[in-house]
């Protein structure tokens, strides 16, 4: 069974950095592409940003030049690095296996998520 | 980058009646050359993560219950719950994959029981 455990969310100043980690079983993790999307309070679902197998990585216009995403294939973990957060970066923080190798495709399954909170 | 624009926000259904949800994308989201739509719906209840429901815009997930179906092609698409249940409550979104690397999701279509 496929299974993603997002983990390393909590509140942050503005400013603040913070790691997002997401452990993962069930499959061969160096074979398919990772997201991550998150979920402001009440809104609906935004791209964040994906790593493909082959180590690309791309971003959110929101994000880009904050955010760094990484996968340790050795532990099946994928990395959100956040920092200069915002306070628009308030959001749960899921995680994503994606249905292919490359940047496109499906999303399935998702972590539970992990909640960041921005405020001072 | 795509933007995906669904119809309606909400929509109260009675149990056991159909419900449909549209989901329309700024530009094709259908690859010529596989003549497959790179269009998925999830469904996500509250306190929950989305859970895959259709992708290539027709194709149920495995497990999926068969009174949910997706149609469409192109840049109009539609989900139908066929004959709505009480644990159907959720909000849907679609969710586009064609136009990388923005994998964009439309604004989500709260349904409730009427």
């Amino acid at each position: 069974e496929v299974q993603l455990l997002d983990s390393g969310g909590g509140l942050k100043q503005p400013g603040g950095s913070l790691r997002l980690s997401c452990a993962t079983s069930g499959f061969t993790f160096s074979s398919y592409a990772m997201n991550w999307v998150r979920q402001a309070p009440g809104k609906g679902l935004e791209w964040v940003s994906t790593i493909t197998s082959g180590g690309s990585t791309y971003y959110a216009d929101s994000v880009k030049g904050r955010f760094t995403i990484s996968r340790d294939t050795s532990k099946s973990t994928l990395y959100l690095e956040m920092n200069s957060l915002r306070g628009e970066d308030t959001a749960v923080y899921y995680c994503a296996k994606g249905s292919m190798s490359s940047r496109g495709g499906w999303f399935d399954p998702w972590g539970q998520g992990t909640l960041v909170t921005v405020s001072s | 980058d795509i933007v995906m624009t669904q119809s309606p926000d909400s929509l109260a259904v009675s149990l056991g009646e159909r419900a449909t949800i549209n989901c329309k994308s700024s530009q094709s989201v259908l690859y010529s050359s596989n003549n497959k739509n790179y269009l998925a719906w999830y469904q996500q209840k509250p306190g929950q993560p989305p859970k895959l429901l259709i992708y290539w815009a027709s194709t149920r997930e495995f497990g999926v219950p068969d009174r949910f179906s997706g149609s469409g092609s192109g840049t109009d698409f539609t989900l139908t719950i066929s004959s709505l249940q009480a644990e159907d409550v959720a909000v849907y979104y679609c969710h586009q994959y064609y136009s990388t690397p923005a994998l964009t999701f439309g604004g989500g279509t709260k349904v409730e029981i009427k």
